[in-house]
């Protein structure tokens, strides 16, 4: 069982559809992660958790709505986006400290998203 | 802000062989942390190796070295005998020790390497 597992690995939507995708990390970690990446891009943070609480946003339009119910689960609610959101969207957690240290992030293996 | 750059959008080496990654970042800070991930084919990231920017000493991990160089600002990554589970895409990414949102990870673009049998 790998440490963050993503769902769907793959999913394609309409731009008038509402879809989420689901992160759940199996490693006792208190931080978790949303990332863009898209092709020929550095990956982009897009949300941070800690301890459930967002302390992280990096100006992400209002259709993409994390949620973090505690600190194993993280979803990223989809709405109508657009065909340049299209991209592989990956979830990671990390046991974050109080300042920031060498803190390990391990990764999902992402979820496929084309926008339509 | 800090940035990472990684010139090299694709690179090739023969099975065995010796290759190595270039990456370069820009940051007004003393100490931060350095790393090189890797993003094989199925897409899971892993680390594969960390700096510390305070250690002199360049970090190995098995065929695996960096060469870090801080009053350039480089830290490349050496891959020696390489072999076919080595083809992947490899991050360089950069962390300040500062908390909030300059303790997170700031990535390059990546680099795919290709290895020949």
């Amino acid at each position: 069982e790998t440490g963050v597992t993503q769902t769907p690995r793959h999913l394609v939507m309409g731009m008038t559809n509402k879809k989420s995708l689901k992160c759940e990390q199996h490693l006792g970690h208190n931080a978790m992660y949303w990332y863009k990446q898209s092709a020929k891009k550095p990956l982009e943070l897009m949300f941070v958790y800690n301890f459930k609480e967002q302390t992280e946003n990096n100006s992400v339009p209002s259709r993409f709505s994390p949620e973090c119910p505690n600190s194993s689960h993280l979803f990223l609610h989809l709405h109508t986006l657009q065909p340049e959101d299209s991209a592989l969207y990956l979830c990671a957690s990390s046991a974050r400290g109080l300042a920031g240290g060498e803190r390990e992030l391990f990764f999902g293996e992402g979820s496929r998203l084309t926008v339509l | 802000a800090q940035t990472v750059t990684q010139s090299q959008p694709e690179m090739s080496v023969q099975e065995a062989e010796t290759v190595t990654l270039s990456c370069t970042y820009d940051t007004s800070e003393s100490d931060y942390y350095l790393f090189w991930y890797k993003q094989p084919p199925s897409r899971q990231m892993i680390l594969v190796i960390r700096q510390e920017a305070y250690k002199q000493q360049n970090a190995t991990e098995n065929r695996f070295s960096v060469n870090f160089q801080k009053a350039a600002k480089s830290f490349s990554l050496k891959i020696s005998d390489s072999q076919l589970g080595d083809a992947a895409m490899y991050f360089c990414a950069y962390r300040g020790v500062l908390g909030g949102s300059q303790g997170n990870l700031i990535f390059g673009k990546g680099t795919k390497l290709s290895v020949k049998p």
